[in-house]
């Protein structure tokens, strides 16, 4: 199993420009989330996912929009990237609303 | 709002010793869970602990949970250079998606 996986691993992008980042598990888990993590800080919860075709709202969601078609991959999109968007993002997977979330090792972003 | 909040900030200890963090967190809970963060990595489960248990271990590391008092603590005994991380604890309350909230960590130096 390769567990979480996330692409890219490291972009820089423009003020303006758009782009989705891909997270994808082959646990056949149904939670699925987005966080960022700021420098000396833990993560924040952007997005997040109870099953295939349902997203929600986290603590921090404005300026991303996600998507979950298959019940493997969640996609986050910035749809106009700002500096304050430059951040490293983390996708996790849980099987159970309450149980251990499995991490991907991250995407870092700048936002020039 | 913050829900864990993970204390000391920063910890250095010399290899061999004992370290101790602790979270504390405001509202019920479901269950606490402690992560740790390698530097540049993704996070890393390292061991859950329910609302109805009041101590928990796994190999070098003794988690306790006091609900009464909203707060919970990690030890991690004969601690080794590799133990070098940053430790998050994070809580879940359900019905809420199971959503995590993280606190900022702990940043832990094991000397050699």
């Amino acid at each position: 199993n390769a567990g979480v996986t996330q692409t890219p691993k490291f972009r820089v992008l423009k003020t303006g420009q758009s782009m989705t980042l891909l997270c994808a598990q082959d646990m056949n888990h149904e939670y699925m989330y987005w966080y960022r993590q700021d420098p000396g800080m833990g993560l924040r919860l952007i997005h997040y996912s109870v099953g295939e075709g349902t997203t929600a709202k986290g603590e921090v969601p404005d300026g991303y929009n996600v998507s979950r078609l298959k019940k493997q991959n969640f996609l986050l999109g910035l749809e106009s990237a700002a500096p304050s968007q430059t951040s490293v993002y983390f996708c996790a997977s849980s099987y159970l609303e309450k149980e251990t979330q499995y991490f991907g090792p991250g995407t870092r972003l700048l936002v020039l | 709002s913050q829900q864990g909040e993970e204390d000391p900030q920063a910890l250095s200890i010399q290899e061999g010793e004992n370290a101790t963090m602790n979270c504390s967190y405001k509202t019920s809970i479901n269950n606490l869970q402690w992560y740790r963060q390698n530097s540049g990595r993704g996070l890393v489960h390292l061991i859950l602990i329910r609302s109805n248990e009041r101590e928990k271990h796994s190999g070098r590391l003794r988690v306790t949970l006091d609900t009464s008092k909203k707060s919970s603590s990690l030890l991690i005994t004969a601690s080794r250079a590799a133990d070098t991380a940053s430790y998050f604890c994070a809580t879940v309350r359900v019905p809420n998606a199971g959503k995590s909230t993280f606190g900022d960590g702990t940043t832990l130096t094991v000397k050699p």
